[in-house]
């Protein structure tokens, strides 16, 4: 199974930088994955790794350590649309995506 | 546009009765589908795995009769909610993966259950 842990709450100003960070513990390892997800809404891709290093897409970028089984997905620019939750996910070897709690990230003016 | 549509994306039913859910893939072949729960505030828990053609792997503590999954296709997964419960009202959605990497979710379905 996995196991998979980042901050439950950021807080942020307009214009900021934000890194949520994400730690992992699992049996088999396929991918790692952030989603954005608004309230009531179904979550949208955002990044994906497999491989150690950083990923940079426009303002998002998201980095992975394998080895220490340690991702985070940086936030450049922040925006008032920014606010939502973040989901840290891992993928097995069954491709099966496994979540974590999701960081509720508040953007403030 | 949405690659993976889920249908319907609210409905309210009385208890006993049962909902059906549908998920297609619109513009691509999924032989395997996943369907999550998502209670208001928490993070989405994978409740099974559909697989095209056989039957459908189920998480530890999900009820396999309650919780019915049918692939009957490559584009399409259904999962029949069968007598229902207010304590089954909750967001589900499917997902399902092009390709390696691009994993895409349905809409999501509120079901409120009265």
């Amino acid at each position: 199974g996995q196991n998979i842990d980042q901050p439950t709450e950021m807080t942020a100003t307009e214009g900021a930088i934000v890194q949520i960070n994400c730690t992992y513990q699992t049996s088999g390892f396929n991918g790692l994955f952030w989603y954005q997800q608004h309230a009531g809404e179904a979550p949208t891709f955002l990044s994906y790794n497999v491989l150690d290093g950083l990923e940079e897409k426009g303002r998002f970028s998201s980095f992975l350590s394998r080895s220490k089984g340690y991702s985070y997905l940086l936030l450049k620019e922040l925006q008032m649309k920014d606010s939502a939750s973040y989901l840290c996910a891992v993928r097995d070897g069954d491709y099966k995506l496994s979540f974590g709690a999701g960081t509720t990230v508040t953007v403030r003016a | 546009g949405a690659v993976v549509s889920q249908h319907p994306s609210w409905v309210i039913c009385k208890s006993g009765t049962s909902v059906k859910i549908e998920c297609r893939s619109l513009d691509f072949q999924a032989t395997t589908m996943f369907w999550y729960r998502q209670f208001p505030k928490q993070s989405l828990m994978l409740m099974a795995t559909s697989n095209e053609g056989s039957k459908a792997t189920y998480e530890q503590g999900v009820e396999k009769d309650k919780f019915l999954i049918n692939h009957a296709s490559l584009t399409l997964s259904t999962l029949t909610v069968t007598s229902a419960h207010p304590e089954d009202s909750s967001f589900y959605i499917c997902s399902a993966f092009r390709g390696n990497t691009e994993a895409f979710f349905g809409q999501g379905t509120r079901l409120t259950v009265v």
